[in-house]
């Protein structure tokens, strides 16, 4: 399948702070899935992005697809104790390739 | 209620003793997959399908076999289970094909001895 790197793997962030994952591919996307994961959980879906340089919000989560479709971002503002949680990039071609993860905890 | 469910959610078992768990949506999706999540290593896809009678590999299909004869139930069979298949199972589907949202289901936790 594609390669698929999300980072960081772990995020330790205060209570009210902003914080950013990442995910990025070796090859040009089609589209890109967020999921999350809440500890005991199964995956949700947050998110599709599709277009090249596209931007989407969601309350508190901003989404980015990269320029040349190789890379997307995740931006929490004001980090709250409900974004605790494993976040997920899934790269789709088909078969659905998720990155590991970036797992994230929050001090209140 | 829109879902996918699966069955059982925790199971223990021997090498080498055949089981399935099964995966059924009340959705009318075409597209159903399976995936097992381990630490650090994300959620990998063993099999997926795009219809009825219609499956094929993911990434990681050794040790499984799936089938697809109706359209909302999508079972995962371990002919001989290994200690290695130990992890965490999910099922999900999702109309039309990848490309749209995946419904997941609550998951099976496995243990192979």
């Amino acid at each position: 399948g594609q390669q698929v790197m999300q980072i960081p793997q772990y995020q330790h962030v205060q209570e009210g702070e902003d914080f950013t994952t990442y995910c990025n591919s070796s090859t040009t996307l089609s589209n890109i899935q967020w999921y999350k994961q809440r500890p005991g959980g199964h995956p949700v879906f947050l998110i599709q992005l599709v277009k090249s340089g596209e931007v989407k919000k969601q309350k508190r989560l901003t989404f980015q697809f990269g320029e040349a479709k190789k890379n997307s971002s995740l931006h929490i503002t004001a980090t709250q104790t409900t974004d605790v949680g494993t976040y997920f990039c899934a790269l789709n071609d088909y078969k659905l390739s998720f990155g590991a993860g970036t797992t994230v905890t929050v001090r209140a | 209620e829109a879902q996918v469910t699966q069955n059982p959610r925790y199971l223990i078992t021997v090498t080498g003793k055949k089981l399935t768990v099964t995966c059924s949506q009340n959705m009318n999706h075409e597209y159903m997959s399976w995936y097992r999540q381990d630490p650090g290593l994300g959620l990998r896809q063993i099999y997926y399908s795009m219809n009825v009678e219609v499956t094929d590999k993911g990434d990681v299909p050794e040790g499984y076999k799936v089938s697809r004869k109706e359209k909302r139930n999508f079972p995962l069979i371990l002919e001989s289970p290994s200690p290695n298949q130990t992890s965490l199972y999910f099922c999900a589907s999702s109309l039309g094909d990848s490309h749209n949202e995946q419904f997941f289901g609550p998951g099976t936790r496995l243990t192979v001895l």
